[in-house]
Parts: C-alpha cells; sequence; structure tokens
C-alpha cells in the first residue's frame, strides 16, 4: 500500500534550522502536507504544496519537494523552544496518508 | 474559511456503552469525510471514507458493526463507537473534503475517548 516515511526523532538547538524530511510512494500525490501536534493537542495544519511546487516559503517555514525523488522537507528558520512538537508528513491522492512523525526536541 | 469542527473533544464512558463522535464542516459542503484513530506514539491511522449519501468504506482491520459512520448529509458525519472497551480509548480525528478546496482537506480538532 502507500506510505510516508520519516524519522521519529530530531533534536536542534535553539535558534538553529530544524530540517524534517519525508518521503512518499504515492506518485500521484497531489498535496503534500506538513502538521505540527502539540501534547494533548490536534493536528494543527502548517503549509502544504501542491505537487507542481518545488519550494513554498512562509514566514519561518520553507518546503521543499523533489517530486522525482518523492521526497519534502521542512525547514524551520531560527527554531523557538515553541516549536517543539511532534510533526507529520501526509501525503494526499485519492486519500490522505500520513508518515508516522517526527518528534522536535529543542535543545538550550 | 473551512472549518471543520469535531465534538465532542473529551469523553469518557463506560465498557458496553455507545459513544458517537461529530464531524462537522462549518463553511462548506463536505462531499468527502474520514475518520482516522491515532494510537499513543504512532501516526493517524485511517479507519474509514464516507461519501454524502453512501455507505462508508472501510480499511482493512476496521471493524465496520463497531465503528458505525454516517455520513447523511453535506456537512455532517458521525462515528459511533458501539459496546465500547478499554482498547477502544484513543484519539479520534476527522477530516473533510469537498474537493474544491485548495488545500485538499481540514482537520477536525479530535476526539479523545477513554473507556473504563
Amino acid at each position: 500500500g502507500e506510505d510516508v516515511e520519516q524519522s521519529l526523532f530530531l533534536s536542534v538547538r535553539e535558534g538553529d534550522s530544524s530540517v524534517i524530511n519525508c518521503t512518499y510512494t504515492d506518485s500521484s500525490s497531489t498535496y503534500l502536507y506538513w502538521y505540527k501536534q502539540e501534547p494533548g493537542a490536534g493536528l494543527q495544519l502548517l503549509t502544504y504544496i501542491f505537487s507542481n511546487m518545488d519550494m513554498k516559503q512562509d514566514q519561518r517555514l520553507t518546503v521543499l519537494l523533489n517530486k522525482k525523488d518523492k521526497h519534502l522537507s521542512l525547514r524551520i528558520a531560527d527554531t523557538q523552544t515553541g516549536d517543539s512538537a511532534i510533526y507529520f508528513c501526509a501525503a494526499s491522492g485519492d486519500k490522505i496518508i500520513f508518515g508516522k512523525g517526527t518528534r522536535l526536541h529543542i535543545l538550550p | 474559511g473551512a472549518v471543520v469542527s469535531q465534538h465532542p473533544s473529551r469523553v469518557i464512558c463506560k465498557s458496553g456503552t455507545s459513544v458517537k463522535i461529530e464531524c462537522r464542516s462549518l463553511d462548506f459542503q463536505a462531499t468527502t469525510m474520514f475518520w482516522y484513530r491515532q494510537f499513543p506514539k504512532q501516526s493517524l491511522m485511517l479507519m474509514a471514507t464516507s461519501n454524502e449519501g453512501s455507505k462508508a468504506t472501510y480499511e482493512q482491520g476496521v471493524e465496520k458493526d463497531k465503528f458505525l459512520i454516517n455520513h447523511a448529509s453535506l456537512t455532517l458525519s458521525t462515528l459511533t463507537v458501539t459496546s465500547a472497551h478499554p482498547e477502544d480509548s484513543s484519539f479520534y480525528i476527522c477530516s473533510a473534503s469537498s474537493g474544491t478546496l485548495n488545500y485538499g482537506y481540514t482537520f477536525g480538532s479530535g476526539t479523545r475517548l477513554t473507556v473504563v
């Protein structure tokens, strides 16, 4: 079946950039998403990119898409303690498939 | 725009009882709604897909008779957990799509179900 994979854990020092990577298998995916989940809360849509785009920037967030390699990344510039959360990558075609999530840990 | 309201956000019920979770699209017509379940420390698991006016399509391993899904209108889908057991305790999330949104899907905020 279709799959979305991402590393489970990332540690970054406060002020540095965080880069969370994701790969997906469904080449027909039309939208790629990044969601943020804080403890005890629901998913928060951070950003999305349409499959015909290579890059999207939104304030501190930069999404890069390599459609050929089916690779998606999320870069968070100037990482803050409030960025500590689990980040889910998701790909949508006929249905939306989520990765397992990357837990971002901020080091002081 | 494109808001999905999910209710309740938290519910505690006794074993053997049934619990209904509602998912409403507030400002768009949701032709398709999805129900997910999240196990601790795991990703969301798609349970079923429902199209308005049709029977839901369940993913493999999901019991249809236990997780009843109704999508009777373009703005409301419900998930009923019947004869709940403690192992049904989980975080349930719905999402909706109209097919015309510029970012595909909108998620509800989730329901934390605890069966005691």
